[in-house]
């Protein structure tokens, strides 16, 4: 089973932009993993925010953008805002199985 | 309004078993892929697996870590999906989300707590 990596601690300032990432130990990160990507908030249930690489939901901030950089899938935050300081989970899809990264804590501070 | 609803969850020794349900509602239930994901106290989110539907004829997909242990079904009359769980180990507690995640569909329940102790 792959093992997924995630950037375990970052920090944003207020209105600026970060890039969490998201690796496997088996390769690069294609738009065959679908990724998603998740927010969780202390003592809150997951809130899915991007699903198959790059595509928001409908109640996703349009500040958060998902691509693939480097061999790895991005989550991008653009203009962060003290609301958005939380833990986020990658999600992929690896030979059928599904795994999840092990989360980064984002700080906006 | 999408809803899914768990429930089962509890105090269980280790060598019992557990079976979690799931309840949707607000979509048609029997189009779509079912997930149990689940969350250790401080930890973090771990995909236990999941059922397709039967346009993929009902394949269910399983971690390593619950592979022979845990077994997903799902009910389409009843719109509810379970994940039965044998052979508990203390490494089992935790809070059981059941969440509906494939392409537009990105929905989470509440979580049911399931605590392995003796």
């Amino acid at each position: 089973q792959a093992v997924v990596t995630q950037e375990p601690s970052l920090t944003v300032s207020p209105g600026g932009t970060v890039t969490l990432t998201c690796g496997s130990s088996t390769g690069a990160v294609t738009s065959d993993h679908f990724p998603y990507w998740f927010q969780q908030k202390p003592g809150q249930v997951p809130r899915t925010l991007i699903y198959d690489t790059s595509n928001r939901h409908s109640w996703t901030p349009a500040r958060f953008s998902g691509s693939l950089l480097g061999g790895k899938a991005a989550l991008t935050l653009s203009g962060a805002q003290p609301d958005d300081e939380a833990d986020y989970y990658c999600l992929l899809s690896c030979s059928g199985a599904r795994v999840f990264g092990g989360g980064t804590k984002l700080t906006v501070l | 309004e999408v809803q899914l609803v768990e429930s089962g969850g509890g105090l269980v020794q280790p060598g019992g078993s557990l079976r979690l349900s799931c309840a949707a509602s607000g979509f048609t239930f029997s189009d779509h892929f079912m997930d149990w994901v689940r969350q250790a106290p401080g930890k973090g989110l771990e995909w236990v697996g999941r059922t397709k539907n039967k346009a993929y004829n009902y394949i269910t997909e399983y971690a390593a870590s619950v592979k022979g242990r845990f077994t997903i079904s799902r009910d389409d009359s009843k719109n509810s999906v379970y994940l039965h769980m044998n052979s508990l180990k203390i490494e089992d507690t935790a809070v059981y989300y059941c969440a509906m995640i494939r392409g537009v569909m990105g929905y989470w329940g509440q979580g049911t707590l399931v605590t392995v102790s003796s």
